[in-house]
């Protein structure tokens, strides 16, 4: 069975920090790639997506996430976080034929201004 | 284009008793999924509903039911509650069965006492 892994559980950062997200997957084959973040008090909405080509993947809001298939990994980065980046993000995962997504533990943000 | 909209928002029961969430999908989305989403443990995989039918199910107790209707709402049940039931319970609706992209309701938020 396929499984998520986000190893930073907490994060806290001043404004402007840059930030880096990690996670890795354990399946081996054909994968889609998705990073969903949920604000305060908002429903879990789509960040961005990977499904193939470029592995570079531009989200919203000045997210990017670079698919790395030697790393099995999909970490999010954005080089300059602000106040409002304040949320829980998720990583999933979905693959073998499957459409239904193995979703990550998340990582909770907290920018301080 | 209305989202997804699940009800009741937040609801307090007793061990023992039953609960009945509601989920209506986006427009034109026939596929509906619920997740329970709890502190530390992420979006767990409860099942998935698509034309109707019970296509996937993830690892919980037979106390966990739902089905879906003609119009694509979906509804799901938890029976004798424990107090470990405890949790945010999200709907997330897609178009088709393919990609794992998903769109969620701001979920039912499940306090057993």
């Amino acid at each position: 069975a396929q499984s998520v892994s986000q190893h930073n559980h907490h994060v806290i950062l001043s404004e402007a920090a840059s930030l880096e997200l990690g996670c890795n997957y354990s399946y081996g084959g054909t994968v889609n790639l998705f990073w969903y973040v949920q604000y305060p008090g908002q429903h879990l909405q789509l960040l961005l997506k990977y499904f193939s080509g470029d592995p570079l993947v531009k989200g919203i809001k000045g997210f990017e996430a670079e698919f790395i298939k030697s790393k099995f990994s999909f970490n999010l980065r954005k080089p300059s976080v602000q106040w409002s980046d304040t949320a829980e993000y998720f990583c999933a995962v979905n693959a073998g034929g499957s459409y239904i997504p193995t979703f990550g533990r998340g990582t909770s943000l907290i920018v301080h201004p | 284009k209305a989202g997804v909209t699940q009800t009741p928002r937040y609801l307090i029961k007793t061990r023992g008793q039953q609960v009945t969430l509601s989920c209506s999908p986006i427009s034109g989305h026939r596929s509906v999924s619920w997740y329970q989403q709890t502190p530390g443990q992420g979006l767990q995989f409860l099942f998935e509903y698509f034309s109707e039918t019970q296509r996937n199910k993830g690892n919980f107790p037979g106390r966990f039911s739902g089905r879906q209707f003609s119009n694509s709402r979906s509804e799901m049940n938890v029976s004798t509650l424990e107090l470990g039931d405890s949790a945010l319970y999200l709907c997330a609706s897609s178009l088709e069965r393919v990609t794992g992209e998903l769109f969620f309701g701001e979920g039912s938020r499940l306090t057993v006492l």
